[in-house]
């Protein structure tokens, strides 16, 4: 069974910080997703890595695919209140087209 | 553009009743799924289907049955809800490998 470990379940920061949330697994896959959930809404894609080692950036969100493609991150650089959300990675299986979800990172960025 | 619309947004019912959700997209997306989200258990795949006509077992697909007889519709339906199906369920679409587009959710409690 293929499992994808989100760490911190939970983050209350102030704004301004910085953080970073984590996504691992022992599994390969072929790509990870990226998505952002607010209270009362379905999850919102923001990014696919697809390459080991990719990094990609949108606006203050930095998003990483490990080198072996087992791993991921999220860094956000001076969080503000609208970032405020839960985030959650999916990886995409080896072979076909099942998504691998994590249990989410509730974020929460206070003024 | 509408995307996935689930109907209806809220619904109670007893246990021993039963309902259909109803899901449409207009994206022209081959692949739909049905998801559940829990607290601190995150999104479980309940069915899915690859095309018009086809549907498939997900992770927790017991008390639920699913039809696809259009392309852009998935239905979803509890024969005889119990308290256990309380949940928030999500719909989604997708043209693989891209991610997914999921529905606003149809928030249901079982009494």
């Amino acid at each position: 069974t293929q499992l994808l470990e989100q760490s911190p379940q939970f983050l209350s920061i102030q704004e301004g910080e910085n953080l970073t949330v984590y996504c691992n697994s022992s599994s390969v896959f072929s790509s990870l997703q990226w998505y952002r959930q607010e209270p009362g809404e379905g999850p919102v894609l923001l990014v696919t890595v697809v390459t080991g080692g990719e990094v990609k950036k949108l606006k203050r969100l930095t998003f990483q695919f490990g080198d072996a493609r087992k791993d991921s991150s999220l860094h956000i650089t001076a969080a503000q209140p609208g970032d405020t959300g839960l985030y959650l990675c999916a990886g995409v299986a080896l072979g076909n087209y099942q998504l691998i979800w994590g249990a989410g990172t509730k974020l929460i960025i206070k003024p | 553009n509408a995307g996935v619309t689930q109907t209806p947004k809220f619904r109670v019912l007893k246990t021993g009743q039963s309902m259909t959700l109803l899901c449409a997209q207009d994206m022209n997306h081959e692949y739909m799924y049905w998801y559940r989200q829990d607290p601190g258990m995150g999104l479980r795949l309940i069915h899915y289907s690859v095309g018009e006509g086809t549907t498939a077992k997900g992770e927790v697909p017991d008390g639920y049955n699913v039809s696809r007889l259009k392309k852009q519709n998935f239905l979803l339906g509890l024969e005889s809800a119990a308290p256990s199906q309380t949940s928030v369920y999500f719909c989604a679409s997708s043209y693989p490998p891209e991610g997914y587009t999921f529905g606003s959710g149809t928030r249901l409690t079982v009494v």
